[in-house]
């Protein structure tokens, strides 16, 4: 079946304007994850979706970064006034129902540039 | 922070067993062990996770030490396409609504297969 897909693959931007990235996770998975890889480092968590809510957002690293999940589905990651510091591959990953076994299954990533 | 350690780099030749070893001492009781890779430039995939016993699923094997403490990933046939940095991760199973299960990546073993 489909996995986790997101778009755009590629996106370069400048410094100072604004970003959306966007996820579509597997189809009827409740839990939603994104994270974010910077070169040479480790995959640090950003936020967490169970349905439309997020019970943790304590990874967004400040309040120009913001997520939406709409639908129980697709889900908006927002980068207000970019810095390049933002630089990274952003990866959503979604995993399985309430009480399920919670094995989270990653997207291909969107490579974010900032010049 | 991680909680588990492994070493920085192993090399395989073509067609042997990689074994791919990994301490977590300090895993609790309601903690499974799981494993995850990420080929360069794309998103970490799924390998396999266990609790307590070993298990083996198409891609590999996991044999988990009788204390807990360490775990060892083996991959029977190393090919050149298993080159990847592989990472071992301790966490809940169970996705409970409100707790995150988000994952806590280290920095991983790169596991280069040689022709």
């Amino acid at each position: 079946g489909a996995g986790v897909s997101q778009s755009p693959s590629n996106k370069v931007t400048e410094k100072g304007k604004d970003v959306e990235l966007r996820c579509d996770p597997i189809s009827g998975h409740t839990a939603l994850y994104w994270y974010r890889q910077s070169l040479g480092q480790g995959l640090e968590f950003l936020i967490y979706f169970q349905g439309n809510s997020a019970p943790d957002k304590s990874g967004l690293p400040s309040d120009r970064f913001s997520a939406e999940r709409t639908g129980g589905s697709v889900s908006t990651l927002t980068i207000q006034r970019t810095q390049q510091e933002d630089s990274a591959v952003y990866l959503c990953a979604s995993s399985g129902r309430l009480g399920s076994t919670d094995t989270q299954y990653f997207g291909p990533g969107t490579r974010l540039t900032v010049l | 922070d991680a909680k588990t350690t492994q070493p920085p780099s192993m090399d395989c030749a073509e067609g042997r067993a990689a074994n791919l070893p990994c301490n977590h001492s300090t895993i609790s009781g309601n903690e499974y062990v799981y494993w995850y890779r990420q080929i360069h430039s794309q998103g970490p995939q799924y390998i396999i996770h266990g609790l307590k016993n070993n298990e083996t699923n198409e891609m590999a094997s996991l044999i988990i030490t009788e204390d807990r403490k360490s775990s060892t990933l083996i991959l029977p046939h190393a090919t050149l396409r298993d080159t990847a940095v592989y990472y071992c991760i301790v966490r809940l199973l169970m996705n409970y609504g409100g707790a995150t299960n988000k994952l806590i990546f280290g920095t991983g073993t790169l596991l280069a297969v040689q022709p």
